[in-house]
């Protein structure tokens, strides 16, 4: 079956530092890839998100390349800022079966001043 | 209304109770997905309609929960006979037809005492 693993948090950065969360995952055929933010006491938003191999989704800042030869989609930032603290779900669907989501189990990040 | 909305947004149930949440989805969005994210995990996938038609239902984790949207619209999930381990973060989506992107609704918290 599908899955993904993301690296475990709480990452804590200082505002204007690089950012990088990990995400591998497994699937059968060939996934979409998406990165969902959680900010406290909202839903989740879509950040980004990458349909094929070598595509790069970029948001706000946010960058991730799909990497279909390491099964990865790392998130990165350059320059984190304080409103950037939230949780971050690395997530994937295949087609067929109205593409549900498998999500990882979430990161979360505190960007302190 | 502009997102996801759903109701209630926090229910407290007695164990054995019946629980019904409610899901008005974007208007117009023909698919419409429930997960449910346990405290500390992404979401995971319960069930899948297209319009009216449950089309996956695989994810629901036992006989005790059922999800209908007869109308093609609003979607109602029950749960009968709540126990502990059902206390959990229900999130809806919906999105305009099955591989588009899914617009999450806020959850509602279920805690079941």
């Amino acid at each position: 079956g599908n899955s993904v693993t993301q690296m475990e948090g709480p990452v804590t950065l200082s505002e204007e530092a690089f950012l990088t969360i990990n995400c591998t995952y497994t699937a059968t055929g060939y996934p979409s890839l998406f990165w969902y933010v959680q900010y406290p006491g909202e839903g989740l938003q879509l950040l980004l998100k990458a349909t094929k191999a070598d595509d790069k989704g970029s948001n706000k800042g946010f960058e991730a390349t799909y990497r279909k030869e390491t099964t990865s989609f790392h998130l990165e930032k350059g320059s984190v800022q304080v409103s950037d603290s939230a949780v971050y779900f690395c997530a994937l669907s295949e087609r067929g079966g109205g593409n549900k989501l498998t999500f990882g189990t979430g990161t979360q990040l505190k960007v302190e001043l | 209304g502009a997102g996801v909305s759903q109701s209630p947004r926090y229910k407290v149930a007695k164990r054995g109770q019946d629980v019904a949440l409610r899901c008005d989805p974007i208007s117009g969005h023909v698919s419409l997905f429930w997960y449910q994210q346990a405290l500390g995990q992404g979401p995971e996938f319960l069930t899948y309609f297209q319009n009216e038609a449950q089309l996956d239902k695989s994810g629901l984790p036992s006989d005790r929960f059922f999800a209908e949207r007869p109308e093609g619209s609003v979607s109602t999930l029950k749960i009968q006979r709540t126990q502990q381990e059902d206390s959990a973060v229900y999130l809806c989506a919906s999105s305009l037809d099955a591989g588009n992107i899914q617009y999450f609704g806020a959850g509602t918290r279920l805690s079941v005492l």
